[in-house]
């Protein structure tokens, strides 16, 4: 299963709202889909996963939804440690696939 | 507390091999897949290889297919991937990653080591 991630970068300000987008090339079994953040130096922090469920320790402002084969993770809004790269990941088949990723940059 | 220890990357030549080893500790290891992904200089994540809990089924990329072998340990509480023929395209930050359930279909990425990095070059 091939997950693209859309845009490719995201240019917004503290305290705005950001939307993610991950289309998956066939549908995902069970809506297994993880998002996973990782800033520059650092491992990958897992965000969200099933679609909607989030993380132990992660905050409210961040929330995963969808199905079938388009999800998306919003950030409701941005804290100035929240600019990062964003991937989206699908389970569902014993080959995991990442998404390209997304960068959420300070504008 | 989790925490994933890998070791025993560095510099290699193509057509080279390596072994990573991953230290576990904070829960019971045997009850939990584990995985390697690696990050790639300039590129995205990519998943290479994971193992079930019992040790009993493995799962590979087709990049490394053929030449990267998981194993683990369970008495010792340590992953292992055992990497040959490695190529230039290789070259990456190898991390290990703990799944949230014995068996390797149906988990997810739960919790990542720092990484050790690989770099394959002549």
């Amino acid at each position: 299963i091939v997950l693209t991630q859309s845009p490719g970068t995201l240019s917004l300000s503290a305290g705005e709202r950001a939307t993610l987008s991950c289309r998956a090339s066939q549908s995902v079994s069970m809506n297994y889909v993880a998002w996973y953040q990782q800033k520059r130096g650092q491992a990958p922090r897992l965000l969200i996963y099933g679609a909607s469920s989030r993380a132990t320790g992660i905050p409210d402002r961040f929330s995963g939804s969808g199905s079938g084969t388009d999800f998306a993770l919003t950030i409701s809004r941005l804290e100035p440690e929240d600019f990062a790269v964003y991937y989206c990941l699908q389970y569902g088949s014993s080959v995991r696939t990442f998404g390209q990723g997304t960068k959420v940059e300070m504008k | 507390e989790v925490q994933l220890l890998e070791s025993g990357g560095g510099l290699v030549q193509p057509g080279g091999s390596l072994r990573l080893s991953c230290a576990a500790s904070g829960f019971t290891f045997s009850d939990c897949a584990m995985s390697w992904v690696r990050l790639m200089p300039g590129k995205g994540l990519e998943w290479v290889t994971g193992i079930s809990g019992s040790g009993i089924s493995t799962y590979y990329a087709d990049s490394v297919k053929g030449r990267f072998t998981i194993s683990r340990d369970n008495s010792r509480n340590t992953l292992y991937v055992q990497m040959n023929s490695l190529t230039v395209e290789d070259t990456a930050i190898y991390y290990c990653v703990k799944d949230p359930l014995f068996s390797y279909t149906r988990g997810f990425f739960e919790y990542w080591g720092r990484g050790t990095l690989v770099s394959v070059s002549s």
